[in-house]
């Protein structure tokens, strides 16, 4: 089982559309949970992060993080076709380095 | 600008070729990392460095190496010992532990390398 899960789509909605993205995992020493958004053949580039539980909200994107359920979500208000890329959550356990864990990404289509 | 800058941006190999992928990056971030994306896959990561003139193995070190002789430049070179090393590249970096002054240290990517063994 991989430590992280996330669909990978794609998932396509017309422009407006509220958006809901989602990662589940299963090492419960997570504590801090990132979103990265990456356009096609592009480095990631990081939306948000959040620590521990709760929510976070930055314009027209909020991430959640439900640590007892161990899921995570990355809503998107008001979808424009810009967009349009592939989502990708990730996870570490505490501050200075530690490894990354990356779900495998959801790629996300909206259309005009 | 600062940033980071890989070369470059498609890489076409040989069997039985080594070639080396190239990484700048001019934020003054203490690590760097390497990391390889297969399509299901998710970033996997193949080497990190901490600091110079150090570096450590990641989850598929196998047929890679690295060097760390600048703070500037991580450069990662594919091997004929690595099995199937066509896929897409990216390098990180991030301010490290030494000069962290969140909670959280963010890993800035470079644009990639795409590298197709023919």
């Amino acid at each position: 089982q991989k430590e992280v899960e996330q669909d990978p789509g794609p998932l396509s909605v017309p422009e407006g559309a509220i958006v809901s993205l989602n990662c589940t995992y299963s090492n419960s020493a997570f504590q801090y949970f990132m979103w990265y958004r990456q356009y096609s053949r592009k480095g990631p580039e990081l939306l948000m992060y959040t620590y521990s539980s709760g929510n976070k909200e930055d314009g027209r994107f909020t991430a959640q993080v439900d640590k007892s359920s161990k899921y995570i979500s990355l809503f998107i208000r008001d979808s424009q076709p810009s967009d349009s890329a592939t989502y990708l959550c990730a996870m570490n356990r505490n501050t200075g380095f530690q490894k990354l864990v990356f779900g495998t990404g959801t790629r996300l289509l909206v259309s005009p | 600008d600062g940033g980071i800058t890989q070369s470059p941006k498609y890489l076409f190999r040989k069997e039985g070729q080594n070639v080396t992928l190239s990484c700048e990056q001019n934020l003054n971030h203490d690590a760097m990392y390497w990391y390889r994306q297969d399509p299901g896959q998710g970033l996997r990561l193949i080497y990190y460095s901490q600091i110079v003139n150090d570096f450590q193995k990641g989850d598929i070190a196998e047929g890679y190496s690295v060097s760390r002789e600048k703070k500037e430049s991580f450069p990662l070179t594919v091997t004929s010992a690595q099995k199937n090393p066509t896929a897409f590249y990216l390098c990180a970096s991030s301010i490290g532990l030494a000069g962290g002054r969140g909670p959280y240290n963010e890993q800035f990517f470079g644009p990639g390398t795409r590298l197709t063994v023919l």
